[in-house]
């Protein structure tokens, strides 16, 4: 069963808009954390942002924030004033734990954003 | 930048073929990562390593095999390369710090085409 799910292959954003990026996971571990990474047209994979299951406040680090609803299970990465540059590929994944010290951890299918000038 | 090299960056090569990916990080990390990118699939998980000569399967290992001698290089093998191996292959570490355990670092990526 896919434990993370990004029903967004691809979306269109006006430059200076804001985007949400959607994704839901599926757990039923209490504790286990979530991450965005980009992936640029040049291939790199470039970690944006972390939230821990137990994390009282919404994690953001400059234009991204994660709008973490745990009820609903989701974590939807939101970019502010979108710049041409955001236009990549974007992963949401999950650390789940296991009972090694290995952390496992699952990426979703990822969302193709394109940002028109 | 978390020091991880991955060599070829692009390989074309003949089904059949054996082919060896190589992963060289500078920091000494304990645990080191495979991963293959496909449309469609993210990045799945190859195989890891916890340490010199300890190695374990991930999600997709079936026609993969590693080994790790020494601490900073982990190399993936495919024996007997198959179309269904042309993939980009990405080398990732993590550095076990609290916070945001789980977090990737990634190499550069390698581009592989099996004919």
């Amino acid at each position: 069963a896919q434990k993370i799910t990004q029903t967004q292959p691809g979306m269109f954003v006006q430059e200076k808009e804001a985007v949400t990026l959607d994704c839901t996971y599926d757990t039923s571990d209490p504790s286990y954390g979530l991450f965005w990474y980009k992936q640029p047209s040049s291939g790199e994979m470039i970690f944006l942002i972390y939230q821990g299951s137990y994390d009282q406040q919404n994690a953001t680090e400059g234009r991204y924030s994660l709008n973490f609803q745990k009820a609903r299970k989701s974590a939807n990465l939101v970019i502010s004033a979108s710049q041409l540059g955001d236009s990549a590929m974007y992963f949401c994944a999950m650390r789940e734990p296991t009972k090694t010290s290995y952390d496992k951890v699952i990426f979703g299918p990822g969302t193709s954003l394109s940002v028109i000038p | 930048d978390a020091g991880i090299t991955q060599s070829p960056r692009h390989k074309v090569t003949e089904t059949g073929t054996p082919v060896t990916l190589r992963c060289h990080q500078t920091e000494n990390h304990r645990y080191m990562y495979w991963y293959r990118q496909d449309p469609g699939h993210g990045l799945r998980l190859i195989h890891y390593s916890y340490g010199v000569k300890d190695t374990d399967k991930g999600e997709v290992s079936d026609g993969y095999s590693v080994s790790r001698s020494k601490t900073e290089d982990f190399l993936l093998t495919l024996e007997s390369a198959t179309s269904s191996q042309t993939s980009v292959y990405f080398c990732a570490i993590s550095r076990g710090t609290s916070g945001e355990t789980g977090r990737r670092f990634f190499g550069p990526g390698t581009r592989l085409t099996v004919l």
